[in-house]
């Protein structure tokens, strides 16, 4: 049942360019979308959140974008920093899951090279 | 900066124990989530507890699996009698608004 999928399983960009990750969902009922970022041996660490009725939010060098249509969002970081290599999930929330359970997509591995 | 904080950081024990995974969430947060990672697969929800009581689980969340929140600021998943397939990572989680706070995770193996 993957109704959010990442389907980059790795990315490289060079420092000072922008990442720009990936993220599908099936299921029309998700209001709300999070990208957390993860290292290593440690919880998932919230990055940035889009509500359904916006197609943009921004915070420092994070974007969300989100098309509902294609039911379709991507993050941007730009400058991308060598800090940034950890992996990023995407992660759907539905109004009907109306205690906020999370659905998760594979994650993102990120190498960032100087 | 508050944080979910969870104990121990890696557990190991023999199948067919017993365990208990502690959590101590952001003390001002309403809803308290468990979640697991198997190595190499997604975090999968295990369960959300509202109001002293579960509110969701999910289909992994089964007979052995159980959840306390004994005294106000603890939040503990115990589950009865370790399988080989229970070792992953488990995390915490709890939020007030939107976006849910992890904690760093307990490894579980059982061998």
């Amino acid at each position: 049942d993957q109704q959010v999928k990442q389907n980059s399983p790795s990315l490289s960009v060079q420092e000072g360019r922008i990442s720009i990750l990936n993220c599908d969902y099936t299921n029309s009922m998700f209001d709300y979308f999070l990208w957390y970022k993860k290292y290593p041996a440690e919880g998932p660490t919230f990055l940035i959140s889009i509500s359904s009725i916006k197609d943009k939010n921004e915070d420092g060098r994070f974007t969300v974008f989100l098309n509902k249509s294609a039911k379709h969002l991507s993050l941007h970081i730009v400058p991308s920093q060598p800090g940034d290599s950890a992996v990023y999930f995407c992660a759907a929330s539905a109004a009907t899951d109306s205690w906020g359970k999370l659905q998760f997509g594979a994650g993102t591995q990120v190498v960032v090279t100087p | 900066e508050p944080e979910v904080t969870q104990t121990p950081s890696h557990q190991v024990t023999q199948m067919g124990q017993e365990v208990i995974l502690r959590c101590v969430p952001i003390s001002n947060h309403l809803y308290f989530y468990w979640y697991r990672q198997i190595l190499g697969q997604k975090v999968e929800f295990l369960v959300s507890f509202y109001n002293n009581e579960i509110s969701e689980k999910s289909e992994i969340f089964d007979d052995q699996f159980s959840v306390e929140r004994p005294d106000g600021s603890n939040f503990t998943l115990k589950i009865r009698s370790t399988k080989l397939e229970d070792s992953a990572m488990y995390f915490c989680a709890s939020r007030v608004t939107i976006a849910a706070f992890f904690g760093q995770g307990t490894r579980l193996t059982v061998v």
